[in-house]
């Protein structure tokens, strides 16, 4: 089982609409989760922290459940310039002294608006 | 404030050559990590280093590949007699202790 399993999409939706993203992690001990968004060729930037409260962002809305080991993200009204590829991220945050911090990725589902 | 800086942002190496990207970090972040980009993948963590120190290479391949990040100057990550499974997309991350990383621009390299 992948560590983190999201659908590669793609989603094309009409400007307007709302659209949903699922994923998955595999490891019960991780500790932060984060949606980023990754333009075509370019670094990934952080989009929201996702936390156990869920919560909310303008048109975005982030919801973790841990029992299910399942995060999401929807996307209200969505822009033209939202068209990017979502990338779902988990950290282990195994800080044992040494502070590592690695980020697991997910393959990331691409959307594209349609005008 | 300048964001995370890498260079070269393209690096075209021949098989058996060798292969040196470049990070410097966010101002005041001394924590840098390196994560690799394959073609349709994920990022994969790579390496975690602080000034002089590799924190967790538990990414790293065995073989050919070596990061530092010295006392002064950039972050580097080498890549030795590379090979045509080595093209990929490079980023660099910098962070504050515990903090959010912001990620570079990257460095594509490419082996013919």
């Amino acid at each position: 089982r992948k560590e983190v399993e999201q659908d590669p999409g793609p989603f094309n939706v009409p400007e307007g609409a709302t659209v949903a993203f699922n994923c998955t992690y595999s490891n019960s001990a991780s500790q932060s989760f984060f949606w980023y968004r990754q333009d075509c060729r370019k670094e990934p930037k952080l989009l929201m922290s996702v936390y156990s409260s869920g919560n909310e962002d303008g048109r975005f809305t982030a919801q973790l459940n841990r029992a299910s080991q399942y995060i999401s993200l929807l996307i209200r009204d969505s822009k033209l310039s939202d068209s990017a590829t979502y990338l779902c991220v988990v950290n282990i945050g195994a800080y044992s002294g040494a502070g590592s911090y690695q980020l697991t990725f997910g393959k990331g589902t691409k959307l594209s608006v349609i005008p | 404030n300048a964001g995370v800086m890498q260079n070269p942002r393209h690096l075209v190496r021949r098989r058996g050559q060798e292969a040196r990207l470049r990070c410097s970090p966010m101002k005041g972040h001394s924590h840098v990590y390196w994560y690799r980009q394959l073609p349709e993948e994920g990022l994969k963590f790579m390496v975690y280093l602080q000034k002089e120190n590799i924190i967790d290479e538990s990414g790293m391949p065995k073989e050919r590949f070596s990061a530092e990040f010295p006392k002064e100057g950039p972050s580097i990550l080498r890549i030795q007699q590379v090979v045509r499974g080595d093209s990929a997309a490079y980023f660099c991350a910098s962070s504050l202790p515990r903090g959010e990383q912001y990620f570079g621009p990257g460095t594509r390299l490419t082996v013919t």
